[in-house]
């Protein structure tokens, strides 16, 4: 399977508690997005990587998030002490930019979280 | 701010028939318009895309009609079948960024 990875898939953890998310984009892509999907809403988004860079974050995105992308390969998005708030599906999706972008982003199948 | 609107919420619509999805944009600077489809459990997937230099593109059942005038762009499924039974995401990307700012999503229905 090639295509975007995401682990956990499920997370249930208490207030307060730290979690982190791993994403493996497609193995040729450059650019690694993270969104965050609330029940019934669309895909929000929190952050992008072009390779290493990280270079443009979201308001969405407060000081208890971060994100890295070591390497320019895998990401992690690391939330600290959660909040009820934080329950969603996190999303990441790579992206290929450069000769032939055609704009698509391919999504992994998120990671959901539960605060309780 | 809500800068992609999309309605319906919801469509039920019964096999063969064709299904009609809205949106509107208020950023002229968006000139990349996907639709992203969802099952559950699933990440989004990219359905269809246009770009305002056109007015219409099709790919088989489904067609994006684009109006740069009233800044709205819909999707049509035509001949729909239960198996295109999913939540619909418009999105919307400006200058070459593509980071794609996405509808609340409609789910569709489509009863046999």
């Amino acid at each position: 399977d090639t295509g975007v990875s995401q682990d956990p898939r499920h997370k249930i953890t208490k207030r307060g508690q730290n979690v982190t998310f791993r994403c493996d984009p497609i193995s040729e892509h450059n650019r690694l997005y993270w969104y965050r999907q609330t029940l019934g809403q669309g895909p929000e988004f929190l952050t992008y990587f072009q390779n290493e860079a990280q270079l443009e974050k979201s308001r969405l995105l407060s000081d208890r998030f971060s994100a890295e992308r070591p390497k320019g390969s895998f990401s992690t998005l690391e939330i600290q002490r959660t909040e009820q708030g934080d329950s969603a599906m996190y999303l990441c999706a790579s992206s290929r930019r450069g000769t032939g972008d055609t704009g698509e982003l391919f999504f992994g199948e998120g990671s959901r979280l539960t605060v309780l | 701010q809500q800068q992609v609107k999309q309605s319906p919420q919801s469509l039920i619509v019964q096999k063969g028939g064709i299904s009609i999805i809205n949106c509107a944009y208020e950023n002229t600077a968006f000139d990349y318009f996907p639709w992203y489809q969802q099952f559950p459990g699933k990440g989004p997937a990219l359905l269809i895309a246009i770009r305002p230099d056109v007015s219409e593109k099709k790919e088989g059942r489904f067609t994006i009609s684009f109006n740069k005038s009233a800044k709205q762009f819909s999707l049509h499924i035509m001949d729909s079948q239960p198996g295109d039974s999913a939540t619909y995401f418009c999105a919307a990307s400006r200058g070459g960024s593509y980071i794609p700012t996405f509808g609340r999503g409609t789910s569709l229905i489509v009863h046999p």
